[in-house]
């Protein structure tokens, strides 16, 4: 089966500027995650979504970050604007009714 | 605050030599817990679980870990490692009934050949 789909791989910003990232979890997945990793640190979770429902968003900063689960699929996730803080690897993942989750390769946000 | 902590930031290990990450997480309850690994240019990937039953859970490519519960750990073991195990290691916890899974920091493994 296919895994979980990101784009872009690679962003560069500079501060104040926007940017988003998309994500295609594995068909089928009810549950999807958004983690920001920064270097040397484990995943932070951002949000999660079961269909297209929040059921965490508890360390979203939303004064800045939106995530969006249109039609129960694939997802969004947009910065806006972006801090240097931000710059980080933003991960996505699905499951199916379970705690195991698959991860996507990735996006490396960089801000200037 | 719930928590997962990990002993070791970086370990060097020479092939054939036996691995023992340790990982702690804090109290909260029935959890599920959970080792991913992260192989060079690769994506986070599973290497095994514990859900319920045996403690002593096995995983691909030979790993292991045991669940203590009196000692709130799920330490990952290897008997004999190689130089292809060189990879980045996180421990993680999902408390039943809530919904957020926590990692740990993470642990980067350097097997020298």
């Amino acid at each position: 089966e296919a895994g979980v789909a990101q784009s872009p791989r690679y962003k560069i910003i500079e501060k104040r500027q926007s940017v988003a990232f998309w994500c295609n979890p594995i068909s089928g997945h009810a549950t999807l995650y958004w983690y920001q990793q920064i270097l040397g640190q484990g995943p932070k979770l951002l949000i999660q979504f079961q269909n297209n429902g929040v059921v965490d968003d508890s360390q979203l900063p939303k004064d800045r970050f939106s995530a969006e689960r249109l039609k129960g699929v694939d997802s969004t996730l947009k910065i806006q604007p972006a801090k240097l803080e931000d710059s980080a690897v933003y991960l996505c993942a699905s499951s199916n009714q379970g705690y195991e989750q698959y991860f996507g390769p990735g996006t490396r946000l960089t801000v200037t | 605050a719930q928590s997962v902590s990990q002993h070791n930031h970086h370990v060097i290990l020479s092939e054939a030599a036996s691995l023992e990450l340790g990982c702690n997480y804090s109290y909260g309850g029935t959890v599920n817990l959970f080792w991913y690994v992260q192989y060079p240019g690769q994506h986070l990937q599973l290497l095994l679980k514990y859900f319920s039953g045996d403690p002593l859970v096995k995983g691909i490519k030979g790993f292991e870990a045991e669940f203590i519960k009196s000692k709130f750990s799920f330490n990952l073991r290897k008997p004999s490692v190689q130089w292809s195990d060189t990879a980045e290691y996180f421990c993680a916890v999902s408390y039943t009934g809530g919904f957020k899974t926590i990692f740990g920091a993470g642990t980067r493994l350097f097997v020298k050949a």
